[in-house]
């Protein structure tokens, strides 16, 4: 498939640890961040999402924490599988129609 | 639910040629966008509509534009390909988010591959 990103930062796990992605904001006025999942050649996927009143938010398998005095925020992945293998994307809104992406985290299981 | 379709999948042209981008959604979004993907640069917005009519620009719109005449369809037009066009692109919609304003988490199709020579 088509590979994007070449020269991201990876991260490299072990199949049944957990993975811990972060991700660092700009916009102190954002209050709606976004996780998002893209598997080679295939179109971002929506993972979990958070609003800034909240600092948690779990779902199956995933947690994305956020710090909006340091303006951080990360993505927990428990029992890390091959099938996570994948760029992880950020992404931020100030509660407009502009959301805006970072550059990504591959993220490599091994077997 | 098909979801976001894009069409084609595949596309070269070459410089100085015009061509549209088609998406459509099933889902009822309001809330359209069009991204392109460079290696290590994430996805740049280049235009969005919040409903049929309405259309805005995004980070990168120099050089596409967009028309949104039903919920549905939101195609992005190449006026005059440039080899600095050479992207992947995406279409995404989205919900209005409940409450807060703003839009909730968007749905991406598969996107274009686009190779201008």
């Amino acid at each position: 498939g088509e590979s994007v990103g070449l020269h991201l930062p990876t991260l490299s796990v072990q199949e049944g640890d957990n993975s811990i992605i972060n991700c660092a904001y700009s916009n102190s006025a954002s209050d709606y961040f976004i996780w998002y999942k893209q598997e080679s050649g295939k179109g971002p996927q929506f993972i979990i999402d958070i609003r800034s009143n909240m600092d948690k938010r779990q779902g199956q398998r995933v947690t994305v924490l956020l710090n909006k005095t340091v303006k951080h925020l990360s993505l927990q992945i428990a029992a890390t599988q091959p099938g996570d293998s994948a760029v992880y994307f950020c992404a931020e809104n100030n509660g407009g129609f502009k959301t805006i992406f970072g550059a990504g985290t591959r993220l490599f299981v091994k077997a | 639910n098909a979801g976001v379709t894009q069409t084609p999948k595949f596309q070269v042209l070459k410089t100085g040629q015009s061509m549209t981008l088609q998406c459509a959604q099933d889902m009822n979004h309001e809330y359209m966008s069009w991204y392109r993907q460079d290696p290590g640069m994430g996805l740049r917005l280049i235009h969005y509509s919040v409903g049929a009519g309405i259309t805005d620009q995004g980070e990168v719109p120099n050089g596409y534009n967009v028309s949104r005449s039903t919920t549905e369809d939101f195609p992005l037009r190449l006026l005059s390909a440039a080899p600095s066009q050479t992207s992947v692109y995406f279409c995404a919609s989205s919900q209005q988010a409940s409450g807060s304003g703003g839009i909730g988490p968007a749905y991406f199709g598969p996107g274009t591959r686009l190779t201008v020579t």
